[in-house]
């Protein structure tokens, strides 16, 4: 079982809904989660990094549920703009490297 | 001026010619990273370097090899290319300062081997 498991997608969503996806961890040691964002033929940037109690950065909130090993992603009032391949991540520590899922795939429909 | 580059972006080379790339960062981070990515199998990590001539393999190392003789260069190479190295190379960087350890994404490298 791969260390970081994600559904590879597509999601097609209209404009303006909201849609979550999850990432599953199998080493029940990672500490630290994020979530990349990466356009078409372009490098994955940092979106946000996942604390324990949740975070917020606008229309964007990352939880993560250490019981059932996991971390979501909720994107409000989608934009056309949202559309690109979503990766999570995840390490052990601060001396450990991150491992990636596959990534998601959102595409925003007008 | 970016942060992180990488050289070439593009290249094409025959299978068994050496060939390396390049990633140079001036954010001053300590640790560097090379991945590769294909279409349906995300990122995978290739080697990484947390310091100065440390050197670890990651998922994928067989047929690469890197250098890292200065904190803000990290070099790629194959020595002897096959087919089955085209794909999306990445270079990263990130600090081991701070709360939390992100990374940081040179532009990519398109690799094609025929």
């Amino acid at each position: 079982r791969k260390e970081v498991e994600q559904d590879p997608g597509p999601f097609n969503v209209p404009e303006g809904a909201t849609v979550a996806f999850n990432c599953t961890y199998s080493n029940s040691a990672s500490q630290s989660f994020f979530w990349y964002r990466q356009d078409c033929r372009k490098e994955p940037k940092l979106l946000m990094s996942v604390y324990s109690s949740g975070n917020e950065d606008g229309r964007f909130t990352a939880q993560l549920n250490r019981a059932s090993q996991y971390i979501s992603l909720l994107i409000r009032d989608s934009k056309l703009s949202d559309s690109a391949t979503y990766l999570c991540g995840g390490s052990m520590n601060r001396d450990d490297k991150i491992i990636f899922g596959k990534g998601t795939r959102l595409h925003i429909l007008p | 001026d970016a942060d992180v580059t990488q050289t070439p972006r593009n290249r094409i080379t025959k299978t068994g010619k050496r060939i390396m790339l390049e990633c140079s960062q001036t954010k001053g981070h300590d640790r560097m990273y090379w991945y590769r990515q294909d279409p349906g199998l995300g990122l995978r990590l290739i080697y990484y370097s947390f310091d100065v001539k440390d050197i670890n393999k990651g998922e994928i190392s067989d047929g690469y090899s890197v250098s890292r003789q200065a904190q803000a260069k990290f070099s790629l190479s194959l020595e002897s290319a096959i087919p089955n190295q085209t794909a999306l190379y990445f270079c990263a960087t990130s600090n081991s300062l701070g709360s939390m350890e992100t990374q940081y994404f040179g532009p990519g490298t398109r690799l094609l081997v025929l």
